[in-house]
């Protein structure tokens, strides 16, 4: 069964602060996998999405990374700011007909002034 | 953002009453999903669309049925609603599939069933 586990749960860091959170697989055959951002009360927000020849993908301050090869990701957030307190989701497509993702719980953090 | 509005926002209603939520995009993209999204679990799909009339179930379609008569419009009806079926409800909707398209994602339905 595909399944996206990522750590830690929550988060809470000091504004100004980096951070990095962290996704593993088991989606095979692996075709794309994304972050997204999802704001209290709000619909997930695209991030990043890479594909299985990208290991590394920057979207302002946030940088993704991928190793296909041990299936992990990981979500690096530099500098934060209160606004970045959220939920962060990664989401792994399978290679398929319809390429179904599937979502993980989400790492939920909490940037303190 | 993306064109998508979801209504209602907010409902409560009672087991056993049939309920319609409603996805609304403005962007003619061609798939639209139906998730929900309940605590300690991840986002899970219920039904999605290819096409108008072309539609598939996904991982929790027990208890759910979806239309799609119109390409900016996908309808989810719980036919007779239970407790078990209260959850945050998202559509969302992409422009393809598989390669990098993303899916954008309306702000949710609130759905509390007593």
């Amino acid at each position: 069964k595909n399944q996206v586990e990522q750590s830690p749960q929550s988060l809470i860091i000091l504004e100004g602060k980096n951070c990095t959170l962290q996704c593993n697989y088991t989606v095979s055959p692996f075709s794309n996998l994304r972050w997204y951002k999802q704001d209290t009360g709000r619909g997930p927000v695209s991030l990043t999405i890479m594909t299985f020849s990208e290991n590394t993908k920057s979207n302002g301050r946030y940088t993704a990374t991928l190793d296909a090869d041990t299936k992990q990701s990981s979500l690096h957030i530099t500098a934060s700011q209160l606004s970045d307190s959220a939920s962060y989701i990664c989401v792994v497509s399978a290679r398929s007909k319809s390429y179904i993702p599937t979502f993980g719980r989400g790492t939920s953090l909490i940037v303190h002034p | 953002d993306a064109g998508i509005t979801q209504s209602p926002r907010h409902k409560v209603t009672e087991t056993g009453t049939p309920v319609t939520l409603r996805c609304h995009q403005t962007e003619n993209h061609r798939y639209m999903y139906w998730y929900r999204q309940d605590p300690g679990h991840g986002l899970r799909l219920i039904h999605y669309s290819y096409g108008v009339k072309d539609t598939d179930k996904g991982e929790v379609s027990d208890g759910y049925s979806v239309s799609r008569s119109k390409t900016e419009d996908f309808l989810l009806t719980l036919e007779s609603a239970t407790s078990s079926q209260t959850s945050v409800y998202f559509c969302a909707i992409s422009e393809g599939t598989g390669g990098v398209q993303p899916q954008h994602f309306g702000d949710g339905t609130r759905l509390s069933i007593l």
